[in-house]
Formats: C-alpha cells, structure tokens, sequence
C-alpha cells in the first residue's frame, strides 16, 4: 500500500550529539524519498531527499540512509542543535510523473541542554 | 523572493458553512499543491493543480475543490464544512515534474 510510519514518536537528544530519526515505508515501487522539517506555526520545510537508486546521501550536517531491501529510511543529523528541535517527516513519491507526495505521522526531536 | 504565501493565516467557521482559502506560488513556480494536515498526523494529499486544471487528486471528497489562475494562484474551497475538516490546509508550488516542493505557512481551519 501507499503508506509511510515512523517507529518512534518523539526522540531526545542531548545537545551535539548525532541523532537518527527512523522511517519504513511499504511500497516496494516508490521511487523517490524526503525528509522535511516541521516547526511550530510553519509549513514543512526541505530537508534532503534521495531516489531509490542510491543509499546514501550526504548535505550540511544531514545525511539520508535508505535500505530497499527492508524499506528502510533514516535520518542523521550530526552534532545537534536547540535550532534542530522541530517534528521530522519523511515522505514519498511513489513513481516519475506522480508529484503527489505521501508523508508519514512524524518524529518530533526535542534537543536536551 | 516572498515564497509561499497563504491568506488567511487563521480560519474559523461552523459546520455548513463553506470556506475558500487562497494560494500563491513561489515565484516561477506553476504548480501548487494543496495538502491538508490534521493535529499530530502528517500532510495529506488533496489535489494538484498545473495551467488551471486539476492535476492529481487525493482521497478527498468532492466538496473539497480548487481552482488556479493564470498567474498560477490558487484557491482551495470547502463546501458543507464538518468538524472533521478542522485542521492545516497547507499550500505547496514546485515546478512540473519536480518533486521538491516549497510549503507556505498554512492556514489553520478551526470549525465549530
């Protein structure tokens, strides 16, 4: 089915360490994958995004992880910040031509001092 | 570069009532998206509009609909509001066949 979960909730993370948010998806056909950041009062916003040709993707502080073989999706942050603290999505497209993106329920990252 | 802007930022309404909720892209975007976002869940899908015709469409019914000018703004209207629509109605442009999207704001929908 065309669905995307996150296994946890909510996460706590302790100020500049990494933190890994987890994500499975589905559908086996989906071709494209995004995290997006959610802050309060705002609309998601871009993070990074990968397609389902590659493994691993690397950009400033982030890097997105995506394992095909058990629909796996994850997202690293590197040395965490109170600015990190938000709710993270990820998110898919589920084939070229399809724009329509399908979110998952959300991990919401609360930053420890 | 204002982004994506979406008026009015909060909304509130009772049930029956009809609401029209506007859109406009980022600048040299033509498409737009609309999604809407329920308390503690993820955006769902509604409809995609791209030169002022519906695109795409989500599991929404049909007194959900939209409409997009010619300077690629759109409107998202509601008909027969029930509580259950009470949520974010987020706005999202991108250009055609790609996949990265640019969110507004939203509005926030609250029906009594």
């Amino acid at each position: 089915g065309e669905s995307v979960g996150l296994h946890l909730p909510t996460l706590s993370v302790q100020e500049g360490d990494n933190s890994i948010i987890n994500c499975a998806y589905s559908n086996s056909a989906s071709d494209y994958f995004i995290w997006y950041k959610q802050e309060s009062g705002k609309g998601p916003q871009f993070i990074i995004d990968i397609r389902s040709n590659m493994d691993k993707r690397q950009g400033q502080r982030v890097t997105v992880l995506l394992n095909k073989t058990v629909k796996h999706l994850s997202l690293q942050i590197a040395a965490t910040q109170p600015g990190d603290s938000a709710v993270y999505f990820c998110a898919e497209n589920i084939a070229r031509g399809d724009d329509k993106i399908i979110f998952g329920k959300g991990t919401r990252l609360h930053i420890l001092p | 570069d204002a982004g994506v802007t979406q008026s009015p930022t909060h909304l509130i309404k009772t049930r029956g009532q009809q609401v029209t909720l506007r859109c406009s892209p980022k600048s040299g975007h033509d498409t737009v998206s609309w999604y809407q976002q329920a308390l503690g869940q993820g955006p769902q899908f509604i409809f995609q509009y791209y030169e002022e015709e519906e695109r795409q469409r989500g599991n929404f019914p049909d007194r959900f609909s939209g409409h997009q000018f010619p300077n690629y703004s759109s409107e998202l209207n509601v008909n027969a509001l029930l509580l259950g629509d009470s949520a974010l109605y987020l706005c999202a442009s991108s250009l055609p066949g790609n996949t990265e999207a640019f969110f507004g704001q939203g509005t926030r929908l609250t029906v009594v």
